[in-house]
């Protein structure tokens, strides 16, 4: 079994719909969580870091379940521009570890 | 906008020559990793390194070889490149302290073919 594992997709969304998607995560001692944004052919960027409480910026909102060992991001009124590889990093004794992504596809 | 750089952006080259991958940064990060990732594929750790005079092999078996001799500056190294060598490699620092710890930031990637 993967330490971070994501459904690859694609999740083909309409425009203006709510999309979520999990991370889990093996190591239940993992101290920090991050999405990242990747487009195609681009470098990945940082979308939100994942705080214990949750976090919101804009229609983007990231969660922590650690009981169950899994991040969420959430995408409200998804846009077209939202269309990218989401990829979620977890923090083992100051390693990072990738997740292959999840692939999302926005449609008009 | 993150101050890491990465040169040649792109790269074609014969199978058999030497090559350099350049990836500088003006943050001032201790941390820097090399990353390879084909098309649709996840990322992989090939060679990170905490700081000037540490270098440390990643997840992925690589061929190449990496320096660092002064902290902005993270070259990764193949003495003989082959196909298979044929991939897209990013580089990225992250600090080691303060409110970004962790967080990477990424240049804008080598694309390497090898003919």
């Amino acid at each position: 079994r993967k330490e971070v594992e994501q459904d690859p997709g694609p999740f083909n969304v309409p425009e203006g719909a709510t999309v979520a998607f999990n991370c889990t995560y093996s190591n239940s001692a993992s101290q920090s969580f991050f999405w990242y944004r990747q487009d195609c052919r681009k470098e990945p960027k940082l979308l939100m870091s994942v705080y214990s409480s949750g976090n919101e910026d804009g229609r983007f909102t990231a969660q922590l379940n650690r009981a169950s060992q899994y991040i969420s991001l959430l995408i409200r009124d998804s846009k077209l521009s939202d269309s990218a590889t989401y990829l979620c990093v977890v923090i083992n004794n100051y390693q990072l570890i990738w997740g292959a992504g999840t692939k999302l596809i926005i449609k008009p | 906008e993150a101050d890491i750089y990465q040169t040649p952006r792109y790269l074609v080259i014969g199978t058999g020559k030497k090559i350099t991958l350049e990836c500088s940064q003006t943050m001032g990060h201790d941390k820097m990793y090399w990353y390879q990732q084909d098309p649709g594929m996840e990322l992989h750790l090939i060679h990170y390194s905490y700081g000037v005079n540490s270098t440390e092999k990643g997840d992925l078996s690589s061929e190449s070889t990496v320096s660092r001799i002064r902290t902005e500056h993270f070259p990764l190294t193949l003495e003989s490149a082959r196909p298979s060598h044929t991939s897209q490699y990013l580089c990225a620092s992250s600090a080691m302290q303060g409110p970004s710890y962790n967080e990477q930031f990424f240049g804008p990637g080598t694309r390497l073919t090898v003919l």
